[in-house]
């Protein structure tokens, strides 16, 4: 079935330093791949999404390339704040009817000031 | 602003009782969601829905039931609570995968 596997965490990070998150995928189908951020005490919200290959996503400063290729949606930022302390989530998304989402397991970073 | 709600925020039951769960939306989507999260292992679907009157298994339905009454409710149902389903369950509406999640509801089975 379809998987989704990215960086174990927690990532402990100094502010002004850099970010990957490391998210690959596995499945058939040729999906739409998103990253999902949740804060704490809230449910996950959508961070950018992809639908094509070879594109590129970016939000907030983060970015990440859909590379079909390598089955690879790595998540980086150049320069992490303090306010970036959270869980990033890296998904497929299902084309057919279900749209239905699955989910990586889950990297928290934390970054110090 | 378009939004889902969750209630309860927080629910303690006992083993062998029955749990309902509520979500609301005011996206006026037609997909629906339930989701739990548990450390290790992410999020996970349970139910989920395509608009009112339906509910379909995801890839975790053993021990829950859904029921999606009309386009803005849709509910996870413990019939028989279990230790086991201790964690945090989302409920989301979407389109095209864009989810729009709830705040979650903690649950403790005791």
């Amino acid at each position: 079935g379809d998987s989704v596997t990215q960086t174990e965490g927690p990532v402990t990070l100094s502010e002004g330093t850099s970010l990957t998150v490391n998210c690959s995928y596995e499945t058939k189908q040729y999906p739409t791949l998103f990253w999902y951020v949740q804060y704490p005490g809230e449910g996950p919200q959508l961070l950018f999404k992809v639908p094509k290959a070879n594109e590129k996503g970016s939000n907030r400063g983060f970015e990440a390339t859909y590379n079909k290729e390598a089955t690879s949606f790595h998540l980086q930022k150049a320069s992490v704040q303090e306010s970036d302390s959270a869980v990033y989530y890296c998904a497929l998304g299902d084309r057919g009817n279900t749209r239905k989402l699955i989910f990586g397991l889950g990297t928290t970073l934390q970054v110090q000031p | 602003e378009a939004a889902v709600t969750q209630s309860p925020r927080n629910k303690v039951a006992v083993t062998g009782g029955k749990v309902t769960l509520s979500c609301n939306q005011t996206n006026n989507h037609n997909n629906m969601y339930w989701y739990r999260q548990d450390t290790g292992h992410g999020l996970r679907l349970i139910h989920y829905s395509y608009g009112a009157g339906s509910t379909e298994k995801g890839d975790i339905p053993d021990g829950y039931k859904a029921s999606r009454p009309s386009q803005e409710n849709f509910s996870l149902i413990l019939e028989l609570a279990t230790p086991s389903q201790t964690s945090v369950y989302f409920c989301a509406s979407g389109v095209n995968s864009d989810y729009t999640f709830g705040s979650g509801t903690r649950l403790l089975v005791i």
